[in-house]
């Protein structure tokens, strides 16, 4: 049983599209994250929610949504994609303020 | 004040050696240090942490070692293998703030 999935795994899209990423943890968690990981494969955090309430928004653009509608999933939309917003989006999870668990990625690629 | 500095950003070592990258922070307030291992195509895993209340932390071939004063961090993987090859990140975080900082990353190759 996986602890963190994210769906999908790869999603190639054009720009000014609108494209959602679902995560799903079965580790009983609190907390979920969003992180960006760019080209240089540095980790930049950009959302954290806490049982479904939002507590970390690292000043993402406004088109990026996350949404929470339990403690278990927590969902990414991206509205009017744009070329540097392919990256590596990894889902995490923790309990209170413990190791996170991440999931495996989705890699995407706007063109 | 947030930052992580990680180094070397790469690392070549032979099998059975000793692997070993460092870490630096500037806000004293962090105190939680979790190291990272991440493999081609996968999310980064757990591998180790440390509170700032101990010096030194063991786990199999892995040990952290965390200097306060200096605000130094540092990660060192005995007898080295070629299964160890991933980029290892650090980092930082304030226990309560939800949020790491994550160092930039160090791509360890072992040799055969």
């Amino acid at each position: 049983d996986t602890a963190v999935s994210q769906t999908p795994k790869y999603l190639v899209t054009q720009m000014g599209n609108d494209k959602s990423i679902k995560c799903e943890q079965n580790l009983g968690h609190d907390t979920m994250y969003w992180y960006k990981q760019d080209s240089k494969k540095f980790l930049k955090i950009m959302f954290s929610y806490n049982n479904k309430e939002l507590i970390i928004n690292e000043t993402v653009p406004n088109r990026f949504s996350p949404k929470s509608p339990d403690k278990a999933h927590l969902n990414l939309h991206i509205n009017s994609l744009e070329l540097g917003d392919s990256a590596v989006y990894f889902c995490a999870s923790s309990q209170l303020d413990g190791g996170y668990t991440f999931g495996s990625g989705t890699r995407l690629t706007v063109v | 004040q947030q930052q992580v500095k990680q180094s070397p950003q790469s690392l070549i070592v032979q099998k059975g050696g000793i692997s070993i990258i460092n870490c630096a922070y500037e806000n004293t307030a962090f105190d939680y240090f979790p190291w990272y291992q991440q493999f081609p195509g996968k999310g980064p895993a757990l591998l180790i942490a440390i509170r700032p209340d101990v010096s030194e932390k063991k786990e199999g071939r892995f040990t952290i070692s965390f200097n306060k004063s200096a605000k130094q961090f540092s990660l060192h993987i005995m007898d080295s293998q070629p299964g160890d090859s991933a980029t290892y990140f650090c980092a930082a975080s304030i226990i309560g703030t939800y949020k790491y900082i994550f160092g930039t990353g160090t791509r360890l190759k072992v040799l055969a």
